[in-house]
Order: C-alpha cells, then sequence, then structure tokens
C-alpha cells in the first residue's frame, strides 16, 4: 500500500500568518492517465472532512483562495496565505492513484 | 442539492453483523461510484469499500475483506454496507463518500458503529 506520511501533526498558527502542511508519498502518484491523484480535506472540529482540493491544486467551489496546494516529486504541499479562526481542524491528505486509497495521518491546525 | 445520509448505525457486540444503509439525493446517482470510510474515535480517514457505478466493482480494504460487502440499489439511490463477524476494531464513523473520478467529493454525516461486549 502507497503510505502517506504527513508533518508536522500539529501545526499552532497565528491569526493572520501563513501555514504550510507538507505529505509524502512513498511512491510516485503519477498516474497512467496523466494526473496526480491527490486531494486535501478538512475536518473541522465535530464535522464531517470536506474536499478543498482535489489533483494536487485544483480548488473546490466556496474554498477561499487562500488555500493552495503543489507538489514536487512524491511530496504535496498544502498551504494557507493567511490564517483565519474557521481554518482550525485537522488536515488530510489523500492518494487515489493506486489501490487501496490512502490517508495521511492528520495535521491537527489550531490557533496559538 | 447533493446529500448523503446514513443510518443504521448501533451498538453491536464482537462476532455479530450489522448493515449501513446511506441514502442520495440531489444527483444522478446510478452514474456515481461510492465508498465507505470510516474514522475511529480519535483517529484518523481509513478508507474501507469501493463500488462501481453498476455495481460490477468491489474493492476493499485488507481489513475488511472477506467480512463486508458493499451493495447499491440505484433504484432507490441507496447505497449499503453489511457487515459481519465485527471486532472492536471495527468500531468506528462509518461515512458515505461520492466518488469524483479519482478522489472523495461528498460526505455524509457518518454514522456510529460501537462494537463493544
Amino acid at each position: 500500500d502507497v503510505v502517506m506520511t504527513q508533518s508536522p501533526l500539529s501545526l499552532p498558527v497565528t491569526l493572520g500568518q501563513p501555514a504550510s502542511v507538507s505529505c509524502r508519498s512513498s511512491q510516485s502518484l503519477v498516474h497512467s492517465d496523466g494526473n496526480t491523484h491527490l486531494s486535501w480535506f478538512q475536518q473541522r472540529p465535530g464535522q464531517s472532512p470536506r474536499r478543498l482540493l482535489y489533483r494536487v491544486s485544483d480548488r473546490d467551489s466556496g474554498v477561499p483562495d487562500r488555500f493552495s496546494g503543489s507538489a514536487s516529486g512524491t511530496d504535496f504541499t498544502l498551504k494557507i496565505s493567511r490564517v483565519e479562526a474557521e481554518d482550525v481542524g485537522v488536515y488530510y491528505c489523500m492518494q487515489a492513484t493506486h489501490w487501496p486509497w490512502t490517508f495521511g495521518q492528520g495535521t491537527k491546525v489550531e490557533i496559538k | 442539492q447533493v446529500h448523503l445520509v446514513e443510518s443504521g448505525g448501533v451498538m453491536v457486540q464482537p462476532g455479530e453483523s450489522l448493515g449501513l444503509s446511506c441514502a442520495a439525493s440531489g444527483f444522478t446517482f446510478s452514474s456515481f461510484a461510492m465508498h465507505w470510510v470510516r474514522q475511529a474515535p480519535g483517529k484518523g480517514l481509513e478508507w474501507v469499500a469501493y463500488l462501481h457505478y453498476d455495481g460490477n466493482l468491489k474493492l476493499y480494504s485488507d481489513s475488511v475483506k472477506g467480512r463486508f460487502t458493499i451493495s447499491r440499489d440505484n433504484s432507490k439511490n441507496t447505497l449499503y454496507l453489511q457487515m459481519n463477524s465485527l471486532t472492536a476494531a471495527d468500531t468506528a464513523v462509518y461515512y458515505c463518500v461520492k466518488d469524483d473520478y479519482f478522489t472523495l467529493d461528498i460526505w455524509g454525516q457518518g454514522t456510529m458503529v460501537t462494537v463493544s461486549s
């Protein structure tokens, strides 16, 4: 199975400051269709997960543009340009290039 | 508006069976693959099962293979998960999730399954 390793697991941030979550896959996520099927999800306290980004950097409708995604080989990054109070929660990366689909452990973002 | 509503989660004893349902609305259910994803208390997300839109391809995680069965009734816009030989390790919130071509887009609110004696 593809192992997705996130870091850090806990991320205290200051309101208005940038934040970055990393996710590393144990093998290439480039699919035979030419796409890289890496998604990011946000799970606010007490809520179901919500997709933020798919195919590394495609943003979902309604997701603020302060969220962005990037990749370099098997390293993936979720960036929040300016953290707001509503961004508190756990963030997960997920690969869907190889079966079984696998998630990272999650990164808990909290306000300092 | 796209909506997924899970039901059927209860407390059962180890070794027992349980069936979950997921009612879909707001999209053409029969055109989309569906998944079950679970989350143990205080833990991360774990993909459990996949079902192709026409029911002809089913995939399972190793942790549930041989014990769980995913199915659907496109005439009722409903996804199911039959769980047998349950153990404490199956205790989790079970989410019904819509497939969106190699990603998951719409999640239900989840239904809690507790396996305990």
